[in-house]
Order: C-alpha cells, then structure tokens, then sequence
C-alpha cells in the first residue's frame, strides 16, 4: 500500500492564481482531512469528509474548496490565492470516524508558497 | 468548540533526561487523546494515544497521563535519545466530533 499520496510536493503560486492540491489514498479509508502547518503552529483543520459525496468545513475554511466524488480521492482548491495561505498542507485519513480507530495516516504535506 | 493549549512550545534536554509536555483541553466531553511525532521534514506519526477510561498509558519509553477533573494530558519520554528530537503534537476529540484539534506543538531537541 502507498498510504495517502499528496501532490505536488512543492508549488510557488502567484497572488490570485488558482490551483488544486491532490490526495489519494489506497487504505479503502472512509475519512480524509485537510489539515494546513504554519510555521511554529500546530495543525489547523480545513475541511474534511466522512465519506464520498460529503465533506464538511473544519477551523480554516475560508478561501478552499473540496470534494469527493470517490472514496479514494479528496482534492483540495486554492481560488484566488493570497500570501496567508503560504502553509504547508498535509492530507490524512482514516478508517473510521475519530476518536473511533484513533489513527491518521497522513501524507508527505505540499509546500505551497503565494508571493 | 474544543480548544487544545499544549506547553513548552520548545522543550530542550540532556541526553538520558526526560522530558514532559503538557496539553490542556477545554471541552469537558473530550475522551480520546492522542500524540503525534513529527520528525523534521516528514509527516506527523501518531506514537500514542489515551482514552478518558483511563489515567495512564505506557510504552516503552514513552507514556501519557490524564487527569480529567483537571482536563490536562501530558506525555513523558524517559531515557531521551537523540533520535527522540523532533516536534510533538498534542490533539483532543470526543465521540460524533469526527475530527481532531491539534495543540500548538512542542519542539523537542535531545543534546548529546
């Protein structure tokens, strides 16, 4: 198993450019999260779904969108792109609802920058 | 909703030392307590985990405590070996949350 596959790694984006980060995961896990890493913060939820075709707004949703159309793949979309989204990004799953099964598995994290 | 505050947020130790970081949560309802490593550069690991039935939970060198009067949590290494350096992480969820909050994180460097 490949676990959950974040792409791109790293991405230098422009103010007001648009771009979707991809998540995939192999695990037949029913959950996926978004979470953003500031530098010297913890992470912050920024959506997250239960199941395909549900997804709902964690602690930072503004200026993202997401969806999920199959269990496997929970893509996230920057519109309008500013310098506070500078972060970086780590996509997680798990197989059942937390505190349930009480682990996320997370991907590698995309390292986006907004100049 | 729940609001997780974890303490140091930089913790440094001799080698062979323990160390503690200690979260505090605000949600009496919370039940499920987790840690998480995150080495530099690499995803964040989970290394332990507690639920509110009980106080204390042990592995190897590292163990979690819970004081729920006092909705505190904390995690202990013993014996700190420099392969222990890294950023910890802190998080709390209760049941039907669905989601967990994370603390600010505690970086962790062991000196030789």
């Amino acid at each position: 198993n490949a676990g959950v596959t974040q792409t791109p790694k790293f991405r230098i984006l422009k103010i007001g450019q648009s771009m979707t980060l991809q998540c995939t995961q192999d695990m037949n896990h029913n959950y996926m999260y978004w979470y953003r890493q500031d530098p010297g913060m913890g992470l912050k939820l920024i959506y997250y779904s239960v199941g395909a075709g549900i997804t709902d707004k964690g602690e930072v949703p503004n200026g993202y969108n997401v969806s999920r159309s199959t269990t496997e793949d929970f893509p996230l979309r920057l519109e309008l792109a500013a310098p506070s989204q500078t972060s970086v990004y780590f996509c997680a799953s798990s197989y059942s609802g937390i505190p349930n099964t009480g682990e996320l598995f997370f991907g590698e994290g995309s390292r986006l920058t907004v100049l | 909703g729940e609001n997780v505050e974890q303490h140091p947020s930089t913790l440094s130790v001799q080698e062979g030392d323990s160390a503690v970081i200690k979260c505090t949560y605000s949600d009496s309802a919370s039940n499920y307590f987790p840690w998480y490593k995150q080495e530099l550069g690499k995803r964040p690991q989970l290394i332990i985990d507690i639920r509110s039935n009980v106080g204390e939970k042990k592995d190897q060198r590292i163990a979690v405590t819970l004081n729920k009067t006092a909705k505190h949590f904390s995690l202990h290494i013993t014996e700190t070996q420099p392969e222990d350096s890294a950023v910890y992480f802190c998080a709390a969820s209760k049941r039907g949350a669905q989601k967990l909050v994370f603390g600010q994180g505690t970086r962790l460097t062991i000196n030789p």
